[in-house]
């Protein structure tokens, strides 16, 4: 596997459920990102880890609970979600000591919340 | 604040036509700029990328982009549209924490 792999690639889930979303990065980065995409709606930045230690929470619902176990691996775990949370869920990774701070992006997860 | 804008959220252009996305930034925006493009159903792939070496950056696809401080302005240029450019463009800026813009979804036609 090469860049950055994103698992599943599809997932419908109903509100009382609980799924997790796996990344896994293959670049040899330290810094990994969560991102949201809705239709006709900026990119939203969710969650950002630095070796590991969470340094950004941008005011997001605690239905949603990250997990980076470490530098390779970033997880979104899913609990109680509503309608609205229905998006493209997309990870992406960056190096930021030394680097030019470009972040690469996997596929994505196209969530729908019935 | 940060800011990234991109003006036009459509372009349409004929295939063969020149292509011009337009991106500007706030001049709190640190000096790493670049442009991504996504297909439908994809993540965000990286086309070019400006750090400051050279002010006019070339990316993949034919895509190129000129960095203009007096402007605060970057943006992505082709001199030939192709059909398969249609897809959407995000400009992003910043440094360990990307702002990024709306979007800008180009439209080629034959």
């Amino acid at each position: 596997e090469t860049g950055v792999t994103q698992t599943p690639r599809h997932l419908v889930m109903g509100m009382t459920n609980k799924k997790s979303l796996k990344c896994e990065q293959h670049l040899g980065h330290n810094a990994m990102y969560w991102y949201k995409q809705s239709a006709k709606k900026p990119l939203e930045l969710m969650f950002v880890y630095n070796f590991k230690e969470q340094t950004e929470n941008n005011s997001v619902p605690s239905r949603f609970s990250p997990e980076c176990p470490n530098s390779s691996h970033l997880f979104l775990h899913l609990h109680t979600l509503q309608p609205e949370d229905s998006a493209l869920y997309l990870c992406a990774s960056s190096q930021d000591r030394g680097g030019t701070y470009e972040q690469y992006f996997g596929p994505g997860t196209r969530l729908t919340v019935t | 604040a940060q800011s990234v804008t991109q003006l036009g959220s459509h372009v349409s252009v004929s295939e063969g036509a020149l292509v011009l996305l337009r991106c500007n930034y706030s001049s709190s925006v640190p000096p790493y700029l670049f442009w991504y493009v996504q297909y439908p159903n994809q993540g965000l792939q990286l086309l070019l990328k400006y750090t400051s070496a050279a002010t006019l950056v070339k990316g993949i696809n034919g895509f190129e982009a000129e960095f203009k401080k007096s402007e605060t302005s970057f943006h992505l240029t082709k001199p030939s549209a192709h059909m398969s450019d249609a897809a959407e463009y995000f400009c992003a800026g910043g440094g360990n924490k990307l702002t990024f813009g709306t979007g800008t979804q180009l439209k080629v036609e034959l």
